[in-house]
């Protein structure tokens, strides 16, 4: 059973659409991370949340970290064949723990 | 600044052979964690150190495998012996702060024929 789940595993979209990517999990988590995995790469970290309720934005990605801190989401605005990858968001349980807990990714494709 | 070193990148093996897997942290870094990744499983955290000391093993899959950290700069991951079902790429990641951005190395490819 994986903590965080991510919804949809799979997504293609042709470029110039918008899309949102869930992050769901009945843990409350003290700050959650979002990470892109480009093939043949390790994940490279985007944006931590820590409040409830904040939004972050890069660029044309909106990061918003659910009010109960039990979930968040990610919205790109008009996607770019760039912004393929892998999509993962990653929670720290308790404040100063150190490992984080992968959710299970969303595998993103734009097609030019 | 150089990221996080792994070797090999690539490693193809036959099964029952050791294999080790070498990772230098980014300098200054006080945690390390080792992961593997698969289709199936996604990244799974197999175990992590800090300040060189293991804290969390729960995630090694058996007896078979097996992580040192004799200093601040080095960590290796061994398999021995290794099987088919370990084939997967394997991600080792350093930290500065607790619960901090994790910074991961290329990975190495493993695969166990």
């Amino acid at each position: 059973t994986q903590l965080l789940e991510q919804s949809p595993q799979f997504l293609s979209i042709q470029e110039g659409e918008n899309l949102t990517v869930y992050c769901n999990s009945s843990s409350v988590f003290s700050s959650l991370q979002w990470y892109r995995q480009e093939p043949g790469e390790g994940p490279v970290l985007l944006v931590t949340v820590v409040t409830g309720g904040e939004v972050k934005k890069l660029k044309r990605l909106t990061f918003q970290f659910g009010d109960a801190r039990k979930d968040s989401s990610l919205h790109i605005t008009a996607a770019q064949p760039g912004d393929t990858g892998l999509y993962l968001c990653a929670g720290v349980i308790t404040s100063g723990a150190n490992n984080l807990f992968f959710g299970t990714g969303t595998r993103l494709t734009v097609i030019p | 600044d150089a990221g996080v070193i792994q070797s090999p990148r690539h490693e193809v093996t036959e099964m029952g052979q050791e294999v080790t897997l070498r990772c230098k942290p980014i300098s200054g870094h006080n945690s390390l964690f080792w992961y593997r990744q698969t289709m199936m499983r996604g990244l799974e955290l197999l175990i992590y150190f800090n300040n060189n000391v293991p804290i969390d093993d729960s995630g090694m899959p058996e007896d078979r495998f097996s992580a040192k950290m004799p200093n601040a700069s080095f960590s290796t991951l061994k398999i021995q012996p290794s099987e088919p079902r370990d084939s997967a790429v394997y991600f080792c990641a350093s930290s500065l702060t607790r619960g901090g951005a994790q910074y991961f190395g290329p990975g190495t490819r493993l695969t166990v024929l």
